[in-house]
């Protein structure tokens, strides 16, 4: 189990659509991160948020866009991806001596 | 640059002793997690070390030397489920993880 949720788990859609990702977190971590991850492959840093403000954009692109409603809730918009945005997207919250995953978003671009 | 190094695989026998090891060198060091992926999965956290020597938690332990920029990762009395792919990753100067990739364990019956 893991004290990281987030929604959906599994989520198809088109080139065209809009929709988010969301994750939430009552472990009182005032950080928290967006990661995206290939098969076989690193998480890759996409968005950290520390305190409620993005202190880290590692230049992604502006299709995705993350929003931090308050200190236990991390969003990720989604619009516009492409194919290559399939991928297992990892929210994530940390505190110095841990940090902890959710269990993922399985996303599928048609 | 930064670089984080670990063996891409490693196969093991069910009921032995494993050691993974990772080195690295980063723009700073805030400590070096360990964390256990299952195929499919999300990454589990296994360890925290920030000063040297060794952490126990049960059947894991994990080692680090920051003069030497090492660290490993021991699991003993591997049962079949301790087949995933086992991620260091080291927190620089910028309070990010710095990913090594993987080592995937296979354990034999």
């Amino acid at each position: 189990d893991t004290e990281v949720t987030q929604t959906p788990k599994h989520l198809v859609m088109g080139m065209t659509n809009k929709k988010s990702l969301k994750c939430e977190q009552h472990m009182g971590h005032r950080a928290m991160y967006w990661y995206k991850q290939k098969a076989k492959k690193p998480p890759e840093l996409m968005f950290v948020y520390s305190y409620e403000k993005l202190s880290i954009n590692e230049s992604v692109p502006s299709r995705f866009s993350p929003e931090c409603p308050n200190s236990s809730l991390l969003n990720l918009h989604l619009h516009a991806l492409q194919p290559e945005d399939s991928a297992l997207y990892l929210c994530a919250s940390s505190l110095m001596q841990s940090q902890h995953f959710g269990d993922g978003t399985r996303l599928s671009i048609l | 640059g930064q670089n984080i190094d670990q063996p891409t695989e490693m196969t093991a026998t069910e009921g032995a002793i494993v050691q993974i090891n990772c080195t690295y060198q980063t723009s700073g060091f805030n400590g070096l997690f360990w964390y256990q992926q299952h195929a499919g999965e999300a990454p589990t956290f296994l360890s925290y070390n920030v000063l040297d020597g060794l952490e126990e938690k049960g059947r894991f332990s994990s080692f680090l030397s920051r003069s030497k920029g090492y660290s490993y990762l021991l699991l003993k009395e591997l049962q079949m489920k301790d087949s995933a792919s086992y991620l260091c990753a080291v927190r620089d100067s910028n309070y990010q993880l710095i990913w090594g990739a993987g080592t995937k364990l296979i354990i034999k019956p």
